[in-house]
């Protein structure tokens, strides 16, 4: 079945560890994107990517960085956590044919930073 | 770039009654407008959207309308249930960017 998969859901670190959040599609979409969220909150847009080797940073200044070596798979990692990183990240991806602004969204990553 | 305002913030009513969300937005070349629904512990899903090239579109109990002139776009739920408690996301994007701009959300509570 065509989805977007985050893994892991939830995950508890501690400060300064690097971390790398995991999204792949089967849905076929060239555009993907990583929001962070604090729970019913608003969508901050902070990179996002319009298909292999295309990486841009969003809005919300983020210390996060994003590759995209396939187009299936569009990993977030964090270097350093800090407790300030500590939000839900969504990652989404849209592009189906005659829709393409309709975003679907992953599960979700809920990140507590210790 | 794009600003999307949206209210209320936070919008309760009773079961069976009808509940508006309402979203302006300040780029005229926007022309298209989903709405996004986020139930608690879920992940936000598309449940309507809209075109610039269309004043209104409905499916079932749910409506948008859309003044270009005015530039706002509103969400119209009618006879609520208690299913339709979440959280209601607007958004607005133009053509070629494929990057929304979302309004901050709705909190919608429908008392049983």
């Amino acid at each position: 079945e065509a989805d977007i998969y985050q893994t892991p859901r939830y995950l508890v670190i501690g400060t300064g560890k690097k971390i790398t959040l995991e999204c792949s599609q089967t849905m076929g979409h060239d555009k993907m994107y990583w929001y962070q969220q604090d729970p019913g909150m608003e969508l901050h847009l902070i990179h996002y990517s319009y298909g292999v080797n295309s990486t841009e940073k969003g809005d919300l200044s983020s210390e996060s960085t994003v590759s995209r070596i396939r187009t299936e798979h569009f990993p977030l990692t964090l270097e350093s956590a800090r407790p300030s990183h500590t939000s839900q990240y969504l990652c989404a991806s849209s592009g189906d044919a005659g829709t393409h602004e309709t975003q679907y969204f992953g599960p979700g990553t809920r990140l507590l930073v210790l | 770039g794009e600003n999307v305002e949206q209210h209320p913030s936070t919008l309760s009513v009773q079961e069976g009654d009808s509940a508006v969300i309402k979203c302006t937005y300040s780029d005229s070349a926007s022309n298209y407008f989903p709405w996004y629904k986020q139930e608690l512990g879920k992940r936000p899903q598309l449940i309507i959207d809209i075109r610039s090239n269309v004043g209104e579109k409905k499916d079932q109990r749910i409506a948008v309308t859309l003044n270009k002139t005015a530039k706002h776009f509103s969400l119209h739920i009618t006879e609520t249930q208690p299913e339709d408690s979440a959280v209601y996301f607007c958004a607005a994007s133009k053509g070629g960017s494929y990057i929304p701009t979302f309004g901050r959300g709705t909190s919608l509570i429908v008392h049983p």
